[in-house]
């Protein structure tokens, strides 16, 4: 398996644009989450899904970040409008099982607003 | 709130010595610990889980301690090498509800020196 495959990499924007992160989790897994990490505030979860379904969206910052999942293998967490205090790394992560099993983390989507 | 704390400062050592780090938590009550190592550019790995009901548990080189009395989780790299340079993060795992939704800390940096 690949594992968890995110892109862009790196996505450079200006203040105001909108900003669309993708995800494809590790087939089979039922649970995504995606991640922000910063030096201040480190790794922190904005939202995570069940079988496509968002369970718990408490640590997205405002109503300018949304996600989604239409399917088990695609994810997009978005940001409109962006501004610079949303630069940081944010990562996808998923888990096969619910309960104390590990996270595979993708490789991270570097974000600057400039 | 819950509150995570590992070493602020880089840890360097020698290269054959033992490294042990430190993760202390407060205002919380998990009922597991995993412990991730993260490379620059790259999402973390999957190191380590260990339950409330576990003093101890050991994988190759590693060996992770767990203190629910102290609240404080050890995690020891046995004749540690250059290539164990990382940052290594501790995870709280929720006591209750199902679903795997982690709490990082910060992670701490460190150096194995040749």
């Amino acid at each position: 398996d690949a594992g968890v495959i995110q892109s862009p990499r790196h996505e450079v924007t200006e203040m105001g644009q909108e900003v669309t992160l993708r995800c494809k989790p590790i087939s089979g897994h039922d649970y995504l989450f995606w991640y922000r990490q910063t030096m201040m505030r480190g790794l922190e979860l904005l939202i995570y899904f069940n079988n496509n379904v968002p369970i718990d969206d408490s640590g997205m910052p405002e109503d300018r970040f949304s996600a989604k999942m239409p399917n088990a293998s695609f994810s997009t967490l978005k940001i409109q409008p962006s501004e610079p205090r949303d630069s940081a790394v944010y990562f996808c992560a998923s888990s096969l099982r619910a309960y104390g099993d590990e996270q595979y983390f993708g490789p991270g989507t570097r974000l600057t607003v400039t | 709130s819950q509150k995570i704390e590992q070493n602020s400062e880089a840890l360097n050592i020698q290269e054959g010595k033992t490294a042990t780090l430190t993760c202390n938590y407060t205002n919380y009550s998990p009922a597991y610990l995993q412990w991730y190592r993260q490379d620059p550019g790259r999402g973390p790995v999957f190191l380590l889980l260990i339950r409330e009901n576990e003093k101890e548990k050991r994988k190759e080189r590693l060996k992770v301690t767990f203190d629910t009395t102290l609240k404080q989780s050890l995690f020891h790299i046995t004749a540690s090498q250059p290539a164990d340079s990382a940052t290594y993060l501790c995870a709280l795992g929720p006591r209750s509800g199902g679903y795997n939704k982690l709490i990082f800390g910060a992670g701490t940096r460190l150096a194995v020196h040749p």
